[in-house]
């Protein structure tokens, strides 16, 4: 079945530690891919985006995601974690020009000062 | 420029009491969708529509109906409520072709059933 599977969902990291979140999918074909990130008691942000083009896509807030077609992964990065980016981290995707969003079930990440 | 707007932001339901979330959008998105997020569980979609006068389900569609009767609302309706639908509805748009399928969330409606 087709999925999207992220790893690892809580995660607690130290201010200054890097971080990287998993995401892998299922579908074959043409994707877009996303990072969405909910704050608490917030409602979904994007965070950064690949429709095509250089597979190495820089967001906001000093995030960065890497698109490998040949591992079906899409995985997010930051350097440098500061408290203010503790939040749940979505990875979603969309197929062969479906604007149907199919989610993974998301990383809870605490951010220690 | 309100982006998704969502209604109530809170709601408390009695078992098999029935109510309509509201869902508007000024952006002219054609594509609206309603998921549900639950913990450990991410985001699932309930109903979506390609424009107005079209709708289909989603992953989890039992016990929500939906229309889409002007490109901005896209109501969600629980006919009788079950304490399974206690959950956070989110509400999103974008728009229909390919290059712009970036999705804009409202701020969340939380539904309790008791």
């Amino acid at each position: 079945a087709q999925s999207v599977s992220q790893h690892n969902h809580h995660v607690i990291l130290s201010e200054a530690a890097s971080l990287e979140l998993g995401c892998n999918y299922s579908y074959g074909g043409t994707v877009n891919l996303f990072w969405y990130v909910q704050y608490p008691g917030q409602h979904l942000q994007l965070l950064l985006k690949y429709f095509s083009g250089d597979p190495l896509v820089k967001g906001i807030k000093g995030f960065e995601a890497e698109f490998i077609k040949s591992k079906f992964s899409f995985n997010l990065r930051k350097p440098s974690v500061q408290w203010s980016d503790t939040a749940e981290y979505f990875c979603a995707v969309n197929a062969n020009g479906n604007n149907r969003l199919a989610f993974g079930k998301g990383n809870q990440v605490v951010v220690i000062p | 420029n309100a982006g998704v707007t969502q209604t109530p932001k809170f709601q408390v339901l009695k078992t098999g009491q029935s109510m309509t979330l509201q869902c508007a959008q000024d952006m002219n998105h054609e594509y609206m969708s309603w998921y549900r997020q639950d913990p450990g569980m991410g985001l699932r979609l309930i109903h979506y529509s390609v424009g107005a006068g079209i709708t289909d389900q989603g992953e989890v569609p039992n016990g929500y109906n939906v229309s889409r009767s002007t490109t901005e609302d896209f109501p969600l309706r629980l006919l009788s409520a079950a304490p399974s639908q206690t959950s956070v509805y989110f509400c999103a748009s974008s728009y229909g072709d390919r290059e712009s399928t970036e999705a804009f969330f409202g701020q969340g409606t939380r539904l309790t059933v008791v």
